[in-house]
């Protein structure tokens, strides 16, 4: 089991709520990762980071951001919730040395419902 | 950035048998694939890495090639148990540490 954990799992909120999923994770990694699934669907990389202070944006277009403030925790944010915003949110780290240690591990992720 | 392929269709066997998943990418050849599982309501878990200049890697009864020519990669579990039932997923360095991941190949091994 990887260390590397999301709270809440579930979450069910209404239209136009702030929300904030937690990811945190204490292996030391410097990058870490946010993915958007849909069931039956590939992962799409939402947002990255390479270690403190870094932020990046992924292929996919979001309207959440992060914040890597310190080097465990990679919170996501989205100001206003919308339907389209449901959908199952992956938090991944890893390794900065590459190659090999390029290999993620996934918490188990937060199932969102905006309705 | 790359387009990974994967069979949509569930791969149904039965136990003992093996089982094998293919993976296709569309453009340049990535410095290595990789291969992990994910299981219902769950993140995925890392399986297997091969490298570009690798053409087999083995880790107990998984066995993964990457045909550049071929811009394939197959994965294969030998023996195959009920509990390898699970979706496989196929993932290709993009660079910058970030990878682009396929939909998935939902294995099914009945008793």
């Amino acid at each position: 089991e990887a260390d590397i954990y999301q709270t809440p799992r579930y979450l069910v909120i209404g239209t136009g709520k702030k929300i904030t999923l937690e990811c945190s994770q204490t292996m030391g990694h410097d990058k870490m990762y946010w993915y958007q699934q849909d069931p039956g669907m590939e992962l799409h990389l939402i947002h990255y980071s390479y270690g403190v202070n870094s932020t990046e944006k992924g292929d996919l277009s979001s309207e959440s951001t992060v914040s890597r403030i310190r080097t465990e925790h990679f919170p996501l944010t989205l100001e206003s919730a919308r339907p389209s915003h449901t959908s199952q949110y992956l938090c991944a780290s890893s390794e900065l040395a590459g190659g090999e240690r390029d290999t993620q591990y996934f918490g188990p992720g937060t199932r969102l419902t905006v309705l | 950035s790359q387009k990974i392929e994967q069979n949509s269709e569930a791969l149904n066997i039965q136990e003992g048998k093996t089982a094998t998943l293919t993976c296709n990418y569309t453009n340049y050849s990535p410095a290595y694939l990789q291969w992990y599982r994910q299981d219902p309501g769950r993140g995925p878990v890392f399986l297997l890495l091969i490298r570009e200049n690798e053409k087999e890697k083995r880790k107990e009864r998984l066995k993964v090639t990457f045909d550049t020519t071929l811009k394939q990669s197959l994965f294969h579990i030998t023996a195959s148990q009920p509990a390898d039932s699970a979706t496989y997923l196929c993932a290709c360095d993009e660079g910058y540490s970030t990878l682009t991941f396929g939909k998935g190949t939902m294995l099914l091994v009945s008793p």
